[in-house]
């Protein structure tokens, strides 16, 4: 099985200021077609997951250009440019290359 | 408007069985994958199984295999998860969630229910 690790676990961030979020797989998410199967999804307070990001840096429909994904193989980062408050909540990366496991969650609070 | 409503989330005695439903509208339902994710509380999310546009093809974690069953009748745009044997450790939100694939091979879930909770608990 594919274990995804996230750090930092929470984020306490200021207004207007950026944030990272590293997530590694235990094995390469690059398959055979070329393509990256990591995604980004943020669970904002008592709300479902939405998807954020997909195939590692394409922003899904209607996200903010502040959200921006990278990384390759094994190793992957999101990217807040300047964090709003509507942007608390808790990211989780996921891997698509064989079913689907989640990141442990990274929660981002203002502060 | 594209929507998941899932529902069937009770409390239920530990060894028990438990069907969850979940309606979908607002897209074609026979050309998706559909997952099953589940969220324990306080916890993080943990994909629990899928289940291809035809249903010709199924996949489980570990966590539940052999226990729980998913199932789709695509007459009905509808997504089932047949549960059995549960444990007080399945107690958590489950959501069903759209592929963004047919098979479900290595696609997002774009569009997510807003979940139904199940509690096992004597």
């Amino acid at each position: 099985d594919i274990v995804m690790t996230q750090t930092p676990l929470s984020l306490s961030v200021t207004p207007g200021q950026p944030a990272s979020i590293s997530c590694k797989s235990s094995q390469s998410l690059l398959h055979s077609d070329g393509k990256t199967y990591l995604y980004w999804y943020l669970q904002k307070p008592g709300q479902s997951p939405q998807l954020l990001i997909y195939e590692v840096s394409s922003r899904f429909s209607g996200v903010p250009d502040r959200f921006s994904g990278s990384g390759s193989g094994t190793d992957f980062t999101l990217k807040i440019s300047r964090v709003e408050a509507e942007d608390v909540g808790v990211y989780y990366c996921m891997q698509g290359i064989h079913l689907r496991t989640f990141g442990q969650g990274t929660k981002v609070e203002i502060k | 408007e594209v929507q998941l409503v899932e529902s069937g989330g009770v409390v239920v005695q530990p060894g028990g069985s438990l069907r969850l439903s979940c309606a979908a509208s607002g897209f074609t339902f026979d050309d998706y994958a559909m997952h099953w994710v589940r969220q324990a509380p306080g916890k993080g999310l943990e994909w629990v199984s899928l289940i291809s546009w035809d249903g010709g093809s199924t996949y489980y974690a570990d966590s539940v295999k052999g226990r729980f069953t998913i199932s789709r009748d695509n007459s009905k745009n509808s997504l089932y998860l047949q549960m059995n044997s549960l444990r007080a450790e399945d107690t958590a939100l489950y959501y069903c969630a759209k592929d963004t694939h047919d098979y479900g091979d290595y696609g997002a879930f774009d569009i997510w229910g807003q979940g139904t909770m199940v509690t096992v608990s004597s």
